[in-house]
Order: structure tokens, then C-alpha cells, then sequence
């Protein structure tokens, strides 16, 4: 593993549906954070977490929740699907004080 | 509270012309100032950011930019731009504040599209 890595790449899943996103990274960053990229709105933060074990909500919080069990993890659950949750998901890391690194994305279809 | 504003959302040129793409922001405390590009379905990637010291700041692929405290601006430019180039551009502030957990305020994006 090489940075921050994301599961699964893409999904369309049926509305009322539990997903989990995953994301793993390997920098030991203490903050991690989930985003939500939709076209004209651009980087939208749903929760992030300062180090493990601790979780905070972001802009958009509602329908989603996180877990913080270690540094390396920090998974994205969608309790129960819904269309307007149909976005590309974004992980990222940091030090706390540099730049983020971005994984590759999860495209999620609600239907 | 933050905030970012990218003056362009959309900023056609033609190949070898320089660019420059444009970024405000506001806050009440001192900021790190950043820009990230995407490429077509990728992630961002850090392109240059501003930490402290000096206020020109040069990043990867031949961009720079500046940091203008009065005006709150970091303007990012490139002299001459590719075919290559061509991509969504986001700037980003994050608060110097270590209670913040580096959370940034992204802007909404500029989309630069090179042209032959």
C-alpha cells in the first residue's frame, strides 16, 4: 500500500441499502477526513477524525456515520442508501498542519 | 469562519498562453494557503502551498503562486501552459490553529481547458 487507498472504485446500490466505504492509508497521518465531490458544489466535508479513536461531523453529516478504531482506517457508512447520497466519495489524510492526500474516489449510484 | 472563493469557474486558453487562475479568501486568523489539481476521474493532488517565508511560492508542472496578505489573495500562474494541463483546479486554506484537525475550505473549483 502506497498512500491512501479506497474501496470499492465504484457501486450502484439499491435505495434503503447499508454501504460501506472503505479507506485505508499508510502514512500514519493522524487526520483523516470523508468528502462528497458533486458537480457545481465541489469538495464537500461529510465527517473527519483528529487522531484514532475520535470523530467529528463535517458540512454534511446527515445520513452518514464513521469509525476511527485505528490510525490506518477510517470507513464510511451509509445506514440506509438514498438517491440523493449518489456522489464520488473522497478519503483523505493529513499531518494535521501540511497539504491532504487524496485516494482515488469511490463513484456510488443510488438508485 | 473561512472562506474560499475562485474568481473563474471556467478558464479556456490556448496552448503555449500563460494563465493565471484566481483565488480569494477570508478568515479571521492566519491560514496555510494551498492548490490541488484533479485530473479527470482522479483525486486531488497537492500542486504548491504556502506554509510561511517567502510569498512566491513554486509548485510541481511549472506553476507558482503568490501570497498576498493585504489582499487575500494566492493567485496560482503558469507562463506556458500544455495540452496536459487540462484539469480542475481547487485552492484551499486551513486554519493555523492545531485544535482544527487541518481541515480545509476548499473553493468550488476552476476548470482550465487547454486548447490546440
Amino acid at each position: 500500500i502506497a498512500g491512501i487507498t479506497q474501496a470499492p472504485t465504484s457501486q450502484i446500490l439499491a435505495a434503503g441499502r447499508r454501504m460501506t466505504l472503505r479507506c485505508t492509508q499508510d502514512m500514519r497521518h493522524n487526520a483523516m477526513y470523508w468528502y462528497r465531490q458533486d458537480l457545481g458544489l465541489g469538495l464537500r466535508l461529510i465527517h473527519y477524525s483528529n487522531t484514532a479513536g475520535t470523530t467529528g461531523k463535517g458540512e454534511v453529516p446527515d445520513g452518514y456515520s464513521v469509525s476511527r478504531a485505528n490510525t490506518d482506517d477510517f470507513p464510511l457508512t451509509l445506514a440506509s442508501a438514498v438517491p440523493s447520497q449518489t456522489s464520488v466519495y473522497f478519503c483523505a489524510s493529513s499531518d494535521g498542519v501540511n497539504e491532504q492526500f487524496f485516494g482515488p474516489g469511490t463513484r456510488l449510484t443510488v438508485l | 469562519a473561512q472562506s474560499v472563493t475562485q474568481l473563474d469557474s471556467q478558464v479556456p486558453v490556448f496552448e503555449e498562453a500563460p494563465v493565471e487562475l484566481r483565488c480569494n479568501y477570508s478568515s479571521s486568523v492566519s491560514v496555510y494557503l494551498f492548490w490541488y489539481v484533479q485530473y479527470p476521474n482522479q483525486g486531488l493532488q497537492l500542486l504548491l502551498k504556502y506554509l510561511s517565508g517567502s510569498t512566491l511560492v513554486k509548485g510541481i508542472n511549472g506553476f507558482e503562486a503568490e501570497f498576498n496578505k493585504s489582499q487575500t489573495s494566492f493567485h496560482l500562474r503558469k507562463p506556458s501552459v500544455h495540452i496536459s494541463d487540462t484539469a480542475e483546479y481547487f485552492c484551499a486554506v486551513t486554519l493555523r490553529d492545531n485544535t482544527n484537525a487541518g481541515k480545509s475550505t476548499f473553493g468550488d473549483g476552476t476548470t482550465l481547458t487547454v486548447k490546440p
